[in-house]
């Protein structure tokens, strides 16, 4: 079974600080994993993903993320919050084997004051 | 920039009635899934969907639910006698290739009364 955990219901930041927003999974095999951002009233909008290689990845709008296998996390970063990052933020994990179904975490809401 | 389309936007039923779910996937897109999202939970997987056929299912997904690709454009998600406790957020996904991201619709949210 894969199940992804996201420790943080809420994460306050104040605009121009570094964010970050933690994500840990657990699989059996190597995982595929993602970041989705939630904007109110929105579907799933895709930020970045880990497939192979390089452990750390860019997505888009200046946010990155980690794959640390022994940690078995994948936090999501970025440099310099923005006022308009705020939102839902899903971390999620998928496995060849499985379809590719995504198992998702619970979701952190990030607050980004001016 | 192609996107997945779902209809309708807000669907409003009574109890024991049946409802069908619309999607529209990217053309080009080989894989389709139908996820929900409960009020304030986690978005939750229901069935997954290849050359066809059903590839995986949750336990959600009962005999309740069917899918259906009639048409190689259209992606349906049909209820077949509706309970309160299926009011959500309906979400389509398609994929082209198990290497990449799972694409979103806006979704479709389902008020059971």
């Amino acid at each position: 079974a894969q199940s992804v955990a996201q420790p943080e219901d809420q994460v306050n930041v104040a605009e121009g600080n570094p964010l970050t927003v933690k994500c840990t999974y657990s699989v059996s095999g190597n995982p595929y994993l993602f970041w989705y951002v939630q904007y109110p009233n929105r579907g799933l909008q895709f930020l970045l993903k880990y497939i192979t290689g390089d452990n750390l990845v860019k997505g888009s709008y200046g946010f990155e993320a980690e794959f640390n296998k022994s940690q078995t996390s994948f936090h999501l970063k970025k440099p310099s919050a923005l006022v308009s990052d705020s939102a839902l933020y899903f971390c999620a994990v998928s496995l060849k084997a499985a379809g590719n179904k995504l198992t998702f975490g619970g979701g952190t809401r990030v607050l980004v004051k001016p | 920039e192609p996107e997945v389309t779902q209809t309708p936007s807000h669907q409003v039923t009574q109890m024991g009635q049946e409802v069908i779910l619309r999607c529209v996937p990217i053309s080009n897109h080989l894989y389709f899934y139908w996820y929900r999202q409960i009020l304030g939970q986690k978005v939750e997987f229901l069935v997954s969907f290849y050359n066809n056929e059903i590839s995986e299912k949750s336990e959600i997904f009962d005999d309740q639910f069917s899918v259906e690709r009639p048409d190689g454009s259209n992606f349906t998600l049909k209820i077949r006698s509706t309970k309160l406790e299926d009011s959500a957020m309906y979400f389509c996904a398609s994929l082209r290739d198990i290497s990449y991201e799972q694409y979103f619709g806006p979704g479709t949210r389902l008020t059971v009364t």
